[in-house]
C-alpha cells in the first residue's frame, strides 16, 4: 500500500528558472492539498483540489505559482521564475474525501525540498 | 481569513511529566481541529483531532480540549516519553482550507 509520494525529493535551481513539483496521492483519494513549510515555520496552505477542481487559489503566494491536477490523481505545482524566497519544503497531502473531519485524515507526502540559488 | 496562533514555540519537559500546547483561532466558522506530529526529517502525521461539537477527546496518553467560546484548543500529553520529542502542529479548518499553527518543538529529557 503506497502512501503519498512526491518527486523530486530535492531540487536545486537557479533564480529565474521554472520548477515543477509532482505529487502522487493515495489511490482513490479525492482531496489533495499543497502546503509550503519554510525552515522552522509552520505549514502554509497553498491550494486544495476536490477532484480535478481547485475552487480557491487565493492561498498561492503569487501569480508565479500554479497547480493542476489531472484524472483526479497526480498533481503538479509549478513555480515560474523562481526567487530565493521560494526556497522551502513543499508538502502535498491527500484525503479520502474533501473537508475536515473524522475519516478525512490528511496523509502527507515526504515533501520536496526546493533550494533557489 | 483564519489566524491560528500556537504557544509555546519550544517546550522541554522531563520524561514522565505532562506537556501542554495551546492554540487559538479567529474564525468562529472553524469546526475541525487536528493535531499533527512531525519528527525530524519526516512528514507530519495526524495524532488526534476534534470536532466543534465535542469539548474533549482522549486517546491513551494524548488528549485534546476545545473551548469554542474562547476559540482555543489544547493538546495534552501525559507521562511523556523520549519518543514524544517532535514538532507538533495544531490546525483549524472550516472544511475547505486548513490553517496551521507555527509549531511547538517538544523535547522530552530522559
Amino acid at each position: 500500500g503506497a502512501g503519498v509520494s512526491q518527486s523530486p525529493s530535492n531540487k536545486v535551481t537557479e533564480k529565474g528558472k521554472d520548477v515543477e513539483l509532482r505529487c502522487d496521492p493515495i489511490s482513490g483519494h479525492t482531496a489533495l492539498y499543497w502546503y509550503r513549510q519554510s525552515l522552522g515555520q509552520g505549514l502554509e496552505f497553498l491550494i486544495y483540489f476536490q477532484g480535478n477542481s481547485a475552487p480557491d487559489k487565493s492561498g498561492l503566494p503569487s501569480d508565479r505559482f500554479s497547480a493542476e491536477r489531472t484524472g483526479g490523481s497526480v498533481s503538479t505545482l509549478t513555480i515560474q521564475r523562481t526567487q530565493q524566497e521560494d526556497s522551502a519544503v513543499y508538502l502535498c497531502a491527500s484525503s479520502p474525501r474533501f473537508g475536515g473531519g473524522p475519516y478525512n485524515e490528511q496523509f502527507f507526502g515526504p515533501g520536496t525540498r526546493l533550494t533557489v540559488l | 481569513g483564519e489566524n491560528v496562533e500556537q504557544h509555546p514555540s519550544t517546550l522541554s519537559v522531563q520524561e514522565g511529566d505532562s506537556a501542554v500546547i495551546k492554540c487559538t483561532y479567529s474564525d468562529s466558522a472553524s469546526n475541525y481541529f487536528p493535531w499533527y506530529k512531525q519528527e525530524l526529517g519526516k512528514r507530519p502525521q495526524l495524532i488526534i483531532d476534534i470536532r466543534s461539537n465535542v469539548g474533549e477527546k482522549k486517546d491513551q496518553r494524548i488528549a485534546v480540549t476545545l473551548n469554542k467560546t474562547a476559540k482555543h484548543f489544547s493538546l495534552h500529553i501525559t507521562e511523556t516519553q523520549p519518543e514524544d520529542s517532535a514538532v507538533y502542529f495544531c490546525a483549524a479548518s472550516t472544511g475547505n482550507q486548513f490553517y496551521f499553527g507555527t509549531g511547538t518543538s517538544l523535547t522530552v529529557i530522559p
